[in-house]
C-alpha cells in the first residue's frame, strides 16, 4: 500500500499569516496519463471530510484561492495564505493512483 | 444538489452483524461508485471499499475483506455495508462517498457512528 506521511502532526497559525503542510508519498503519484493523483481534504470539527485540492494542484469548485498546493511526483505541500478561522479543522492528503486508496494521518490547524 | 444521508447511529454487542445504509439523491446512483470509509480516532481515515451501483461490482480494501460487504438497491438509490463479527476494533465513524467531477470522493455522508459494547 502506498504510504502518505504527512507534516506537522498539529500547526497553530494567527489569523492572517500562512501555514504549510506537507505530504510525501512512498511511492510516485504521477499516473501513466501524466495525472498526480493527490487530494487535499478538509475535515472542520465535527464535520464530514471536504474536498479542497484535486490532482495534486486543481482547486475544487468553491474553495477559496487563500488555499494552494504544489508539489513533485512524491513531496507535495499545501499552502494557506492569509488563514482563517473558518480553516480550523485537520487536513488530509490522499490519493488514488491504485488500490487501495489510502489517506495521510491528518494535520491538525488552530488558530492562536 | 448532492445528498448523502446516512442511517444513524448503531450500538452493537462483540460478535453481531450491522447494516448501515447511505441513501443518496442528486446525481445518476446507477453509474456511481459509492464508497465506503471507516474514520478512527488519532485521527485516521481508511478506504474500505467500493460498489459499482450498476451491477454490484465490488473492490475492497484487502484490509476489510471478510469483515465488510457492501451491496445497493438501485430502486432506492441507497447504498449499504454490513460489517459482521464485530469487535472493539471495529468501534468507528463510517462515512459513505460519492464521485464527481474531481474524483472518487468529492461527497460524503454525515457519517455514522458504530460502538460495539456488551
Amino acid at each position: 500500500d502506498i504510504v502518505l506521511t504527512q507534516a506537522p502532526l498539529s500547526v497553530s497559525v494567527t489569523p492572517g499569516e500562512s501555514a504549510s503542510i506537507s505530504c510525501r508519498s512512498s511511492k510516485s503519484l504521477l499516473s501513466s496519463k501524466g495525472i498526480t493523483s493527490l487530494y487535499w481534504y478538509l475535515q472542520r470539527p465535527g464535520k464530514s471530510p471536504q474536498l479542497l485540492i484535486y490532482q495534486m494542484s486543481n482547486l475544487a469548485s468553491g474553495v477559496p484561492d487563500r488555499f494552494s498546493s504544489s508539489g513533485s511526483e512524491t513531496d507535495f505541500t499545501l499552502k494557506i495564505s492569509k488563514v482563517e478561522t473558518e480553516d480550523v479543522g485537520v487536513y488530509y492528503c490522499g490519493h488514488r493512483l491504485e488500490y487501495p486508496f489510502t489517506f495521510g494521518s491528518g494535520t491538525k490547524l488552530e488558530i492562536k | 444538489q448532492v445528498k448523502l444521508l446516512q442511517s444513524g447511529a448503531e450500538l452493537v454487542k462483540p460478535g453481531a452483524s450491522v447494516k448501515l445504509s447511505c441513501k443518496t439523491s442528486g446525481f445518476t446512483f446507477s453509474t456511481s461508485y459509492m464508497s465506503w470509509l471507516k474514520q478512527v480516532p488519532g485521527p485516521s481515515i481508511e478506504w474500505i471499499g467500493w460498489i459499482y451501483a450498476g451491477d454490484g461490482g465490488t473492490n475492497y480494501n484487502q484490509k476489510f475483506k471478510g469483515k465488510a460487504t457492501l451491496t445497493v438497491d438501485k430502486s432506492s438509490s441507497t447504498a449499504y455495508m454490513d460489517l459482521s463479527s464485530l469487535t472493539s476494533e471495529d468501534a468507528a465513524v463510517y462515512f459513505c462517498a460519492s464521485p464527481g467531477y474531481y474524483g472518487p470522493f468529492d461527497y460524503w455522508g454525515q457519517g455514522v457512528m458504530v460502538t460495539v459494547s456488551s
